[in-house]
């Protein structure tokens, strides 16, 4: 089975930088995803890691350590608009559905 | 990019009727579709996979007879809840899968339809 977890909740300043952990136990490894959902909407994509080291996309930057089984979203110069959920999705060898985790609730404040 | 739509996007019934949802990609042709159920403050929960032209795929604990899905073409798929009950009021998402570039894949959501039984 697949075991994926990430903190529940978190709030930062806006113009601040914030990191959300994400660590995972998947049966083999098969990519690490990351989603943001604003309140009674889907997900959207946000980023896809394989390999180890740091996507760099924008304000938005997802790290990957395969051996740690482990992966972060880093948000800089954070924005009103980027309080939403954001889900850490880990997706098992050999199959191409990945498991999502809880999502971290993460609160941008004035 | 890809644009995955859902109808209707809010449903309320009475307990008992059945309600169906569309998934549909509008942009390109998805030969598995992904349903998903979501309660408040939860993880988004696989129900099935939804493959074009063939039965669907049910996880573990999901009533195949009480949600069924139905993938006609290759740019639709339904989910009918038959005989509703207020557990099963829930957020429920469909997602296509598509390739973006660089070969890697990843799923596209639908906007999700909220379903309220009384």
């Amino acid at each position: 089975g697949q075991n994926i977890d990430q903190p529940t909740e978190m709030t930062a300043t806006e113009g601040a930088i914030v990191q959300i952990n994400c660590t995972y136990q998947t049966s083999g490894f098969n990519g690490l995803f990351w989603y943001q959902q604003h309140a009674g909407e889907a997900p959207t994509f946000l980023s896809y890691n394989v390999l180890d080291g740091l996507e760099e996309k924008g304000r938005f930057s997802s790290f990957l350590s395969r051996s740690k089984g482990y992966s972060y979203l880093l948000l800089k110069e954070l924005q009103m608009k980027d309080s939403a959920s954001y889900l850490c999705a880990g997706r098992a060898g050999g199959s191409y559905i990945p498991t999502f985790g809880r999502g971290t609730s993460l609160i941008v404040h004035p | 990019g890809a644009v995955v739509s859902q109808h209707p996007s809010w449903v309320i019934c009475k307990s008992g009727t059945s309600v169906k949802i569309e998934c549909r990609s509008l942009d390109f042709q998805a030969t598995t579709m992904f349903w998903y159920r979501q309660f408040p403050k939860q993880s988004l929960m696989l129900m099935a996979t939804s493959n074009e032209g063939s039965k669907a795929t049910y996880e573990q604990g999901v009533e195949k007879d009480k949600f069924l899905i139905n993938h006609a073409s290759l740019t639709l798929s339904t989910l009918t809840v038959t005989s509703a009950h207020p557990e099963d009021s829930s957020f429920y998402i469909c997602s296509a899968r598509d390739k973006v570039a660089g070969g890697l894949e990843t799923q596209y959501f639908g906007p999700g339809t909220r379903l309220l039984v009384l």
